[in-house]
């Protein structure tokens, strides 16, 4: 069985300071794990995917095998920011994703 | 390019009716996946559709059916509703099996279903 959890439910952070939202997994395989962001009146779209290790708008995610784990980072946070964060996670090469009951993100000036 | 279109936006049903959703995918996207999203949850996958056929489901009663026509377009069909089933219903649509992985989901706005 996969699945995802996401502990916090609500963030608040002041503009410029750092953000972290948290993900935790269960799969018994080497998933795919990815991070989706809804922003305020837009539909839900890819942020990031691990296999990537890229960073998008300031955002990275480290995938830590160990602890199954793969929490979002951000140094210095914008108002932009703030929208609805979902964690995912997939079997490789497969498109079932199972979601995390999601984080908002509130930037404050 | 328009994306993932679906139809309706908003609906209403009684319990016991029947519904039928609709979703478009994105250009040159081949595979279509639902999804629903109850209140204050994530997403959870409904199933997934290539090719006309269903390729994997998630835990959903078969009072959840779908279809796909050849034109890669999908419906979503949910019979003897009940106020559980009242929720966000997203439609995602990706090159799957016929393309390279890119593990990209792009979703639709979603149709949302009220059961009274």
């Amino acid at each position: 069985a996969q699945r995802v959890t996401q502990p916090e439910k609500l963030l608040s952070v002041f503009k410029g300071a750092p953000v972290e939202l948290k993900c935790n997994y269960s799969y018994s395989g080497s998933p795919e794990l990815f991070w989706y962001v809804q922003y305020s009146r837009q539909r839900l779209q890819l942020l990031l995917r691990h296999i990537s290790r890229e960073s998008i708008k300031g955002f990275t995610a480290d995938l830590n095998k160990g602890e199954t784990s793969f929490h979002l980072k951000k140094p210095f946070a914008q108002e932009e920011d703030s929208a609805m964060y979902y964690c995912a996670l997939s079997p490789r090469n497969d498109y079932k994703l199972s979601f995390g009951a999601g984080t908002t993100v509130t930037v404050r000036a | 390019d328009a994306g993932v279109t679906q139809s309706p936006t908003h609906l209403i049903k009684t319990r016991g009716q029947q519904v039928t959703l609709r979703c478009s995918p994105k250009s040159g996207h081949d595979t279509v996946s639902w999804y629903q999203q109850a209140l204050g949850q994530g997403p959870q996958f409904i199933f997934q559709y290539y090719e006309e056929e269903e390729r994997q489901r998630g835990n959903f009663p078969d009072r959840f059916s779908g279809h796909q026509f050849p034109n890669y377009s999908s419906e979503l069909n949910v019979n003897a509703l009940w106020l559980g089933d009242s929720a966000l219903y997203l439609c995602a649509s990706s090159l799957g099996y016929s393309g390279s992985y890119s593990g990209e989901l792009f979703f639709g706005e979603g149709s949302r279903l009220t059961v009274l």
